[in-house]
């Protein structure tokens, strides 16, 4: 199984600001995917990343607010930009492998 | 798209007793169901899958049921653990395509 290593762990941002998020995996991927967890509730899928083109991104979510970077096959990043305090989530990076769903431990955001 | 509707979504029960979670599914081309645990501070875990060629799947405590003609599985726990109590996340995809995932069970095992 793909290990997934992302940081920031957590945060305290405030708001207007904007915040990157780091996804490494142990292994070569051609998809990573970066969901959103709002407090006390499911997965919501924020976009998917390919390597070499531009993310697709889900209903809802827009590149200017979510810009995803995808630099190789083990490496992403999600900023959350312009911050408000609807933004405070838990955020996922996730990859496939033969199927499988794997997470990261998520990064816990909190914008005051 | 697919829709996939979990319940309960909060169960208590006794050290030693079973827990069953149940999940419903929209989308019959779905064909591959995967069960996560999600313990605080941390990101959801794979702990159980099962796929639509199989009825039912086991690992030790934990066990899957799935029903294609119903469109509904279901999380299995017996002889619960105090280590048990997690939030728990069911999910749907069909090959190629995202996940779907449940609105979680928050699972407490009390002592």
């Amino acid at each position: 199984s793909a290990v997934i290593s992302q940081k920031p762990s957590r945060d305290i941002c405030q708001r207007g600001t904007s915040l990157t998020i780091q996804c490494q995996v142990d292994s070569q991927v051609t998809m990573m995917f970066w969901y959103r967890q709002q407090p006390g509730q499911s997965l919501t899928l924020i976009a998917t990343a390919n390597q070499g083109s531009e993310a697709t991104y889900e209903s809802g979510f827009v590149i200017d607010k979510f810009p995803i970077s995808r630099p190789n096959l083990t490496f992403s990043t999600l900023t959350v930009s312009n911050m408000s305090p609807e933004d405070s989530s838990i955020y996922l990076c996730s990859v496939e492998d033969w199927g499988v769903a794997f997470f990261g431990q998520g990064t816990r955001l909190t914008v005051v | 798209g697919e829709n996939v509707e979990q319940h309960p979504s909060t169960l208590s029960v006794q050290e030693g007793d079973s827990a069953v979670i149940k999940c419903t599914y929209s989308d019959s081309a779905s064909n591959y169901f995967p069960w996560y645990k999600q313990e605080l501070g941390k990101g959801p875990q794979l702990i159980i899958d099962i796929r639509s060629n199989v009825g039912e799947k086991k690992d030790q405590r934990i066990a899957v049921t799935l029903n294609k003609t119903a469109k509904h599985f279901s999380l299995h726990i017996t002889e619960t653990q105090p280590e048990d109590s997690a939030v728990y996340f069911c999910a749907a995809s069909k090959a190629g395509n995202q996940f779907y995932f449940g609105t979680g069970t928050s699972l407490t095992v009390i002592p």
